[in-house]
């Protein structure tokens, strides 16, 4: 089985600062690593994905993610916030090789961007 | 294209009724997924559906689940008898395939309330 941990519920930040959402996870097998977005009232978009290769993963809308095996951890960061970006944010994986692909999710942060 | 649509997007039901959810993936896609997103539970997988092979109901929290995919498209979610823990919003995905790098795409939930 595995699990995702989202340390933070609420992350508030300020417009044009930069913000960190942290994620880890514990997996007896290796994992794809996913980070979605879900604006008030929509469904999930999906901002990147880290499936292999070079560890640096960039998104949508200017985000990016760092995959370290080490630490089991796949945080996001945007190096400047718009207001827009005002949503909450899940972290998520698949088991490699495992039937039926089901994503796993965090608990979710909410990230409240203050102008 | 059109997206993964859902209907109704806000169902209130009394306590002990039967609902059904509805699911429209995009066309050409194989593999439709259900999850729930509550308060307590945070987004959990409920079934996966993929072409003609038996579904993943590993997810499903009691028998009073089921759900059915007609023609391998369109798919229902049933819950019968529900109770106030089956509020929630209920998602569906679609893919492409079941492969684990396809992106899945969410539709923006059903709402469901029960008295």
């Amino acid at each position: 089985a595995q699990s995702v941990t989202q340390l933070d519920s609420q992350v508030p930040v300020f417009e044009e600062a930069p913000v960190e959402l942290r994620c880890n996870y514990s997996s007896s097998v290796s994992v794809y690593l996913f980070w979605y977005v879900q604006y008030p009232n929509q469904g999930l978009q999906l901002l990147l994905k880290y499936l292999s290769g070079s560890t640096l993963v960039k998104g949508i809308n200017g985000f990016e993610a760092e995959f370290n095996k080490s630490q089991t951890s796949f945080h996001l960061r945007k190096p400047s916030v718009h207001i827009s970006d005002t949503a909450e944010y899940f972290c998520a994986v698949i088991q490699i090789k495992a039937a039926g692909n089901k994503l796993t999710f965090g608990g979710g942060t909410r990230v409240l961007v203050k102008p | 294209g059109a997206g993964v649509s859902q209907s109704p997007s806000n169902k209130v039901t009394e306590k002990g009724k039967d609902v059904e959810l509805r699911c429209d993936p995009i066309s050409g896609h194989t593999a439709l997924y259900w999850y729930r997103q509550s308060l307590g539970q945070g987004l959990e997988f409920l079934i996966y559906f993929q072409g003609n092979s038996a579904p993943d109901k590993s997810g499903l929290p009691s028998d009073r689940f089921s759900a059915e995919r007609t023609g391998g498209s369109v798919s229902t979610l049933t819950i019968q008898r529900t109770q106030q823990e089956d509020s929630a919003v209920y998602l569906c995905a679609s893919s492409r395939t079941s492969g684990s790098i396809d992106e899945q795409f969410f539709g923006p939930g059903t709402r469901l309330t029960v008295l």
